[in-house]
């Protein structure tokens, strides 16, 4: 069974550019959350989203959205990238999200603004 | 609000030795779950160990095990017999069930830890 792949593995832009990952779930799975990890702040939770409703956010701005696909394929964008936006980006997906459901990950994707 | 604390930055240990990483955690709720994930550099998560709230039996995977006192909210994870392929990034997680709250690990700021030969 294949795992959480995250594409791509590696981007670099520049400050003003927007982005957009991507993340395709373990088969069978509805719910994909999305996390930015930091050396400053660790990680944290961004959004989550099943049959393609977000369900959650955390609390980062507006610039970072996201959306899910019918086949539960979900994307990540940042619009108006700055500096403190290189991070990792990790996303995980489960079954259904709650706690008895184990989040998989993805190798993540590392994104670099300059 | 959640919040979860692992207090030893880094840590090292002897292969084949046994080593305990800390964690504790603040929370008003009954109903969640605590896991240990493991990070290696190859940035890869992955879940070592869950344990349920509920449950008062300490979980176990084979070589590793916890060590859950919900009173204290602590939640520690013990490494039986140390392999080098255990040196990676460790963080404890928390995740609160209920609805509104889907999906959202809260995590830990790591603890870095190398088996040495």
């Amino acid at each position: 069974k294949a795992g959480v792949t995250q594409t791509p593995r590696y981007l670099i832009k520049t400050r003003g550019q927007q982005v957009t990952l991507s993340c395709s779930p373990i088969s069978g799975h509805r719910s994909v959350s999305w996390y930015q990890q930091t050396p400053g702040q660790g990680l944290q939770f961004l959004f989550e989203y099943f049959s393609e409703t977000q369900r959650n956010k955390g609390n980062f701005p507006g610039r970072f959205s996201g959306r899910q696909f019918s086949n539960s394929r979900s994307e990540m964008n940042v619009s108006t990238l700055e500096l403190g936006d290189s991070a990792l980006y990790l996303c995980a997906s489960s079954r259904g999200g709650g706690g008895k459901n184990i989040q998989y990950f993805g190798a993540g994707t590392r994104l670099s603004v300059l | 609000a959640q919040t979860v604390t692992q207090s030893q930055p880094e840590m090292s240990v002897q292969e084949a030795e046994t080593v305990t990483l800390s964690c504790t955690y603040d929370t008003s709720e009954n109903n969640y779950y605590l896991f240990w994930y493991k990070q290696p550099p190859s940035r890869q998560m992955i879940l070592v160990i869950r344990q349920e709230a509920y449950k008062q039996q300490n979980a176990t995977e084979n070589r590793f095990s916890v060590n859950f006192q919900k009173a204290a909210k602590s939640f520690s994870l013990k490494i039986s017999d140390s392999q080098l392929g255990d040196t990676a990034m460790y963080f404890c997680a928390f995740m609160f069930h209920g609805s509104g709250n889907t999906g959202k690990l809260i995590f830990g700021q790591g603890t870095t830890l190398q088996v040495k030969p």
